[in-house]
């Protein structure tokens, strides 16, 4: 089983809709959590960071946490076509060490 | 200001050889990161300091040498490179361990003929 699995992609939705990415990740004693959006042939970029359970909202953005399913997820509302993107999930352990999924693709189509 | 600065941007080089790639932050962290992000862009974390105190090193072959001259700097040395070598490695700093998020350099693309 991978430390920080995602949900395969890719995954295509229309100009103004909901696009929904999960991760689920195997350690128990992780603490932080966090979304980066990667645009092809650039650097990872912070989108969210949630470190307790429940909805954290940002924006378009919305993370939801729930440690006792070791799960997290980003919600994106009205997604315009430059949302377009790989979104990679990534899990802190207290020993610091980050652990990123194999990142989930999204094409927002006009 | 740049906050997470890499050099070379491009390397291109020759089986065998060595070569090295700079990093530095401006953001007063004390944690960086160097990681591979390989052709299927998986993104692995290779090492990481804290203070100039090596944290993590995962299963990296020891032609990979990190230096970390103060806590801005976070070198990359790589001897006796090989084709698998080939992929953009970026440098990350973070304040503390484990618990805020990574700002990432531009990465490096480097290219084994």
């Amino acid at each position: 089983q991978k430390e920080v699995e995602q949900n395969s992609g890719p995954l295509s939705v229309p100009e103004g809709a909901i696009a929904s990415l999960n991760c689920t990740y195997s350690d128990r004693g992780s603490q932080s959590f966090f979304w980066y959006r990667q645009y092809s042939g650039k650097s990872p970029e912070l989108i969210m960071s949630i470190y307790s359970n429940g909805d954290k909202e940002d924006g378009r953005f919305t993370a939801q946490l729930n440690k006792a399913s070791q799960y997290v997820s980003l919600l994106i509302r009205d997604s315009p076509p430059s949302d377009s993107a790989t979104y990679l999930c990534a899990v802190n352990s207290n020993a610091g060490k980050s652990t990123f999924g194999d990142g989930t693709t999204l094409t927002v189509k006009p | 200001d740049t906050a997470v600065s890499q050099t070379p941007k491009y390397l291109v080089t020759q089986m065998g050889n060595d070569k090295s790639i700079k990093c530095e932050q401006n953001l007063g962290h004390d944690t960086m990161y160097w990681y591979k992000q390989d052709s299927k862009k998986f993104l692995k974390i290779m090492f990481s300091y804290n203070n100039k105190e090596l944290i993590i090193n995962e299963t990296v072959p020891n032609r990979f040498s990190p230096k970390s001259p103060d806590k801005a700097h976070l070198n990359l040395h790589i001897n006796s490179l090989e084709l698998g070598d080939s992929a953009v490695y970026f440098c990350a700093s973070s304040q503390g361990i484990g618990i805020q998020p990574q700002h990432f350099g531009d990465g490096t693309r480097l290219s084994i003929l």
